[in-house]
């Protein structure tokens, strides 16, 4: 069963700009989740997904937001970039949510310069 | 609120010795117990699992971990690492399905 994929794998963007991040879980998973992670604020969570509605939510600012379509493909899209934006993005799925086993993807690599 | 405090930032060790990272965690409800691994440029790898049942929890690549609930600890151990053992370990609490609390990380490194 192939993993958790997410693209792109690295991404440069420049401060103001906005940038759409892809996650595709594995198959039969129906619960996504993304995590910020920087080496001064370590992993944290930015939102959960399951059938296609948001059900958890971190505590960042609304420039960040996301979604799931029927398929479990998720995105997450960021607005109004910020320096403090740069950071390894990470993507998770969980066969049912309430096993709360979670499969990461690679992440993508985000640099806002 | 649930929380997780990895004691160490960095642990050092030779090949072949044993090992232990230390995790403790808060929280008001029951939770689950998990340790991933994270090598360079990667994404995270679950190491192990704690659920229910037996406190003591076998993962992969030779690692385990005991549930202690008096103490809310949730310790790995390995009784001999590799070279190929380095990289950053997470101890991560979860209340609920679809979201977890990570500490922030050890970094193990198995010198020769």
């Amino acid at each position: 069963k192939a993993g958790v994929t997410q693209t792109p794998r690295y991404l440069i963007k420049t401060r103001g700009q906005q940038v759409t991040l892809s996650c595709s879980p594995i198959s039969g998973h129906r619960s996504v989740s993304w995590y910020q992670q920087t080496p001064g604020q370590g992993l944290q969570f930015l939102f959960e997904y399951f059938s296609e509605t948001q059900r958890n939510k971190g505590n960042f600012p609304g420039r960040f937001s996301g979604r799931q379509f029927s398929n479990s493909r998720s995105e997450m899209n960021v607005s109004t970039l910020e320096l403090g934006d740069s950071a390894l993005y990470l993507c998770a799925s969980s066969f049912q949510a309430d096993l709360y086993e979670q499969y990461f993807g690679p992440g993508t690599r985000l640099t806002v310069t | 609120a649930q929380s997780v405090t990895q004691l160490d930032s960095q642990v050092p060790v030779f090949e072949e010795a044993p090992v232990e990272l230390r995790c403790n965690y808060s929280s008001s409800v029951s939770v689950y117990l998990f340790w991933y691994v994270q090598y360079p440029n990667q994404g995270l790898q679950l190491l192990l699992k704690y659920l229910s049942g037996s406190t003591l929890v076998k993962g992969i690549n030779g690692f385990e971990a005991e549930f202690n609930k008096s103490q809310t600890s949730f310790h790995l151990r390995k009784p001999s690492v590799h070279i190929s053992d380095t990289a950053e370990y997470f101890c991560a609490v979860s209340e609920n399905a679809g979201k977890s609390t990570f500490g922030d990380g050890t970094t193990l490194t198995v010198k020769p």
